[in-house]
């Protein structure tokens, strides 16, 4: 039981470039989640997924976009990296929220020089 | 709107002292709440959690109890090691299903 994968783990990319930071999961559950992590401002919701097919934004979604064409992925795309975009980015997935919290992959830990 | 107020850090014990991590929070109605613990260059993992007033969640050693007449829930640990060294995230579940609300983070560092 993998749990919530993410890749890569590490990226540095130059401004303007784009890409995919993927999430995915083998526990069947509905929601899944992207934050990103800023030294002392806790985590901010990116976007979210209640289930295939439906995505929605979160508090910082400028920047980003999802995509939900299966319940166990749920890819994080970065357009026009900017260096506001340097963060530790986290997927979280759960079956239900207030029964079970979140749970949490590893993190991608991106630079944008 | 919902949010967790959660105390700064970073806090240096030393090997079995008592430990405290104060979290406050403001919802309109009946959250969940959580602690989550991150070790250095990993995710968050779930620490413990209560669900409903009065309750107390509890694991590996520490607990917290939801307290709706003070909108808190801190987490303690009788007598905290060094493997117990991590950032302590307080967080808050609305009851919508859109996110979770998240502290700033505690970090602890327990010294031998």
């Amino acid at each position: 039981n993998a749990g919530v994968t993410q890749t890569p783990k590490f990226r540095i990319l130059k401004i303007g470039q784009s890409m995919t930071l993927q999430c995915t999961q083998d526990m069947n559950h509905n929601y899944m989640y992207w934050y990103r992590q800023d030294p002392g401002m806790g985590l901010k919701l990116i976007y979210y997924s209640v289930g295939a097919g439906i995505t929605d934004k979160g508090e910082v979604p400028n920047g980003y976009n999802v995509s939900r064409s299966t319940t166990e992925d749920f890819p994080l795309r970065l357009e026009l990296a900017a260096p506001s975009q340097t963060s530790v980015y986290f997927c979280a997935s759960t079956p239900r929220p207030a029964d079970y919290g979140y749970t949490f992959g590893s993190g991608t830990r991106l630079t944008v020089v | 709107g919902d949010s967790v107020t959660q105390m700064e850090g970073p806090v240096t014990l030393s090997e079995e002292a008592f430990l405290t991590i104060n979290c406050t929070y403001t919802a309109t109605g009946y959250p969940s709440l959580f602690w989550y613990v991150q070790y250095p260059g990993e995710g968050l993992q779930l620490l413990l959690k209560a669900t409903k007033a009065d309750d107390k969640g509890s694991n590996k050693g520490f607990e917290a109890t939801y307290r709706k007449e003070t909108t808190s829930f801190h987490l303690e640990k009788g007598s905290v090691q060094v493997s117990d060294s991590a950032v302590y995230f307080c967080a808050l579940d609305p009851g919508t299903g859109n996110q979770f609300y998240f502290g700033t983070g505690t970090s602890l560092t327990v010294i031998p």
